[in-house]
């Protein structure tokens, strides 16, 4: 069955680098995404990565997947207070399935 | 439109009482998603439109939950006898196609059932 996995919190101060892990079970998702929201917003799409690629970089956010491990992370680099919000790992299995979502984790940035 | 439409933006009902929630999906997009958040959780799945195809319905809770798209564009989702459960954002979502690009979503919108 499909399951998305994330710890709930993470929290950095302002200029670190932040990374937020996800896994997944089945081997067989062909799309991973993270979604960002904003208190009050709805969902944003940061990136996507097709899992037949092991990193995609995209300015200051870099995702990398681990097919072996079913891991997903995604590092910001030069974490700002703007970036506090809740991120959603999310998997497509393929094309005619809906994106099963994690429970999201919520990113604290320290000024 | 611009962008993904979801009506009304807030809503507070009386337990027992029927509520329609309305989706206008990016024009064009084939396939449109709802989702529901409740406090503190995932965004759990709930209904799939594809095109002409059958519904994928999934992951609709229970009998009194219902959707219907029309024309392929406007979609409402029909919660019946609404409990307090029911509280939650309801999130709709379109995409182009069903491939690997991106799903946009709405505002989404807040039922709270009293």
């Amino acid at each position: 069955g499909e399951d998305v996995e994330q710890s709930l919190f993470l929290s950095v101060r302002e200029g670190d680098s932040s990374v937020i892990n996800c896994t997944y079970t089945d081997s067989s998702s062909t799309y991973l995404y993270w979604y960002k929201q904003e208190p009050g917003a709805g969902l944003q799409l940061l990136t996507y990565i097709f899992s037949n690629m092991d990193m995609k970089q995209d300015q200051r956010l870099t995702v990398l997947l681990n097919k072996k491990d079913k891991h997903l992370s995604l590092r910001i680099a030069d974490t700002q207070t703007g970036d506090s919000a809740i991120y959603f790992c999310a998997e497509r299995l393929s094309g005619n399935t809906p994106l099963v979502f994690g429970k999201g984790t919520r990113l604290s940035v320290i000024a | 439109g611009a962008g993904v439409s979801q009506s009304p933006s807030n809503k507070v009902t009386e337990k027992g009482k029927d509520v329609e929630l309305r989706c206008d999906p990016i024009s064009g997009h084939t396939a449109l998603y709802w989702y529901r958040q409740s406090l503190g959780q995932g965004l759990e799945f709930l209904i799939y439109f594809q095109g002409n195809s059958a519904p994928d319905k999934s992951g609709l809770p229970s009998d009194r939950f219902s959707a219907e798209r029309t024309g392929g564009s406007v979609s409402t989702l029909t919660i019946q006898r609404t409990q307090q459960e029911d509280s939650a954002v309801y999130l709709c979502a379109s995409s182009a196609w069903t491939g690997g690009t991106e799903a946009f979503f709405g505002q989404g919108t807040r039922l709270t059932v009293v």
